[in-house]
């Protein structure tokens, strides 16, 4: 079975330029979740899909950042313009949903803003 | 609202050491979910276990060991004859139902280095 990917593994960007993350999902799985962490933190959510609907984005940082999940499946995430703060690492992961809601991770793409 | 705590920032042990990690979680729902993420250098969380709150059972797989105990809201990961494969930085999360979903709320890890 294969594994989330996403891509690209590594970006870097100068302040105020724009930047996407693309996260393919496992198959079948219909919540995927980005999350951003920082160096030497845990993850923190910014937004959680359920199938191609948002169901928390509280804590997306909407005047920059923006996410969509198109039809359910491959999902993007974009900052615009991005901020020296925004150097991190973004991670999508994915489930089944439901109770059990195990995370399945991808590699992450790590975000460097100069 | 939920919260988790990992207090302990930094372990470092010798190989074959015991080495035991602690989680500490908040929440007034009775019913939840813990679990135990490893990410090793290579960036990748990768799920260890799962438990329920209906479910204190102890567990033990291979040199791994949980200790759920809902008396003390704690949720211990012990690695037995540790290897210097287990250095990773290791997450505890709680997950609850929130609004129709599953609200999940991460630790800010222990990084546990395993020195040969």
């Amino acid at each position: 079975e294969a594994g989330v990917a996403q891509s690209p593994r590594y970006k870097i960007i100068e302040k105020r330029q724009s930047v996407a993350f693309w996260c393919n999902p496992i198959s079948g799985h219909a919540t995927l979740y980005w999350y951003q962490q920082i160096l030497g933190q845990g993850p923190k959510l910014l937004i959680q899909f359920q199938n191609n609907g948002v169901v928390d984005d509280s804590q997306l940082p909407k005047d920059r950042f923006s996410a969509e999940r198109l039809k359910g499946v491959d999902s993007t995430l974009k900052i615009q313009p991005a901020k020296l703060e925004d150097s991190a690492v973004y991670l999508c992961a994915t489930g089944q949903g439901g109770g059990q809601n195990i995370q399945y991770f991808g590699a992450g793409t790590r975000l460097s803003v100069l | 609202a939920q919260k988790v705590t990992q207090a302990q920032t930094e372990i470092s042990v010798v190989e074959k050491e015991d080495v035991t990690l602690d989680c500490v979680y908040e929440t007034r729902d009775t019913t939840y979910y813990l679990f135990w993420y490893k990410q090793p250098p290579s960036g990748e969380l990768v799920f260890l276990i799962r438990r329920n709150s209906f479910d204190e059972q102890n567990e033990i797989s291979g040199r791994y060991s949980w200790n759920f105990q809902k008396s003390t809201s704690s949720f211990n990961f012990t690695i037995t004859a540790s290897q210097v494969v287990d250095s990773a930085v290791y997450f505890c999360a709680l997950s609850v139902r929130s609004g129709g979903y599953q609200k999940v709320t991460f630790g800010t890890g222990t990084k546990l280095q395993v020195i040969p």
